[in-house]
């Protein structure tokens, strides 16, 4: 069965450098997102992405956040300059249209110290 | 604006013991409701959804109603089994039918003992 997945599943990296997460979303899919949990909160929305651009972001995907599908297969998360808050469970998904299933990854638990 | 929650856990059964999560919404308009799950180790899984009021969205033997007087969507399973132990998440999307840009709650962990 397709999925979507992600790499690493888990990322310590120092407060102030920069991490990229990476997902391969399932190959016919359209739409593509980043969601974010901390631990202990909600999960959140970051970003949605389809036809090679930004359709939608939240308030915490600042100008530090960045998503690039470099290549027609990988589906990134950059983080310029980590900051400890930052430390969180980030989901990829990905959907065939807007309206149908989401299929998410298995998370990236991303650490910052 | 659009919000959801749900009931804190952890949750500890025993085996065949009734499940009920209760999960409530705040939205605009008309929105879709999901449960998704997480096993331990894995991704987040669509349970189950509803899109319009009424609608009773079930699987596994995992059944919720979407009420919309009183704007829940409660999860429920008759005789849970460990292999249900996993953390349960209410959602909804403010597309009717879709799940666009979907609104989480915090997620209610399950433990189900033999």
């Amino acid at each position: 069965e397709p999925e979507v997945t992600q790499t690493p599943s888990h990322q310590v990296t120092q407060m102030g450098q920069e991490v990229i997460l990476r997902c391969v979303p399932i190959s016919n899919h359209l739409y593509f997102y980043w969601y974010r949990q901390i631990l202990g909160q909600k999960v959140e929305f970051l970003v949605s992405f389809y036809n090679n651009e930004i359709s939608e972001k939240s308030e915490i995907f600042d100008d530090q956040f960045s998503v690039e599908r470099p290549d027609g297969s990988n589906f990134t998360l950059k983080i310029r300059s980590t900051k400890l808050e930052d430390s969180a469970m980030y989901f990829c998904a990905s959907e065939l249209s807007g309206a149908t299933e989401a299929f998410f990854g298995q998370g990236t638990r991303l650490t910052v110290v | 604006g659009n919000s959801v929650t749900q009931m804190e856990g952890p949750v500890t059964l025993s085996e065949e013991a009734f499940l009920t999560i209760n999960c409530t919404y705040t939205a605009t308009g008309y929105p879709s409701l999901f449960w998704y799950v997480q096993y331990p180790g894995e991704g987040l899984q669509l349970l189950l959804k509803a899109t319009k009021a009424d609608d009773k969205g079930s699987n596994k033997g995992f059944e919720a109603t979407y009420r919309k007087e009183t704007t829940s969507f409660h999860l429920e399973k008759g005789s849970v089994q460990v292999s249900d132990s996993a953390v349960y998440f209410c959602a909804l999307s403010p597309a009717q039918g879709g799940s666009e840009k979907l609104v989480f709650g915090k997620g209610t962990k399950l433990t189900v003992n033999p």
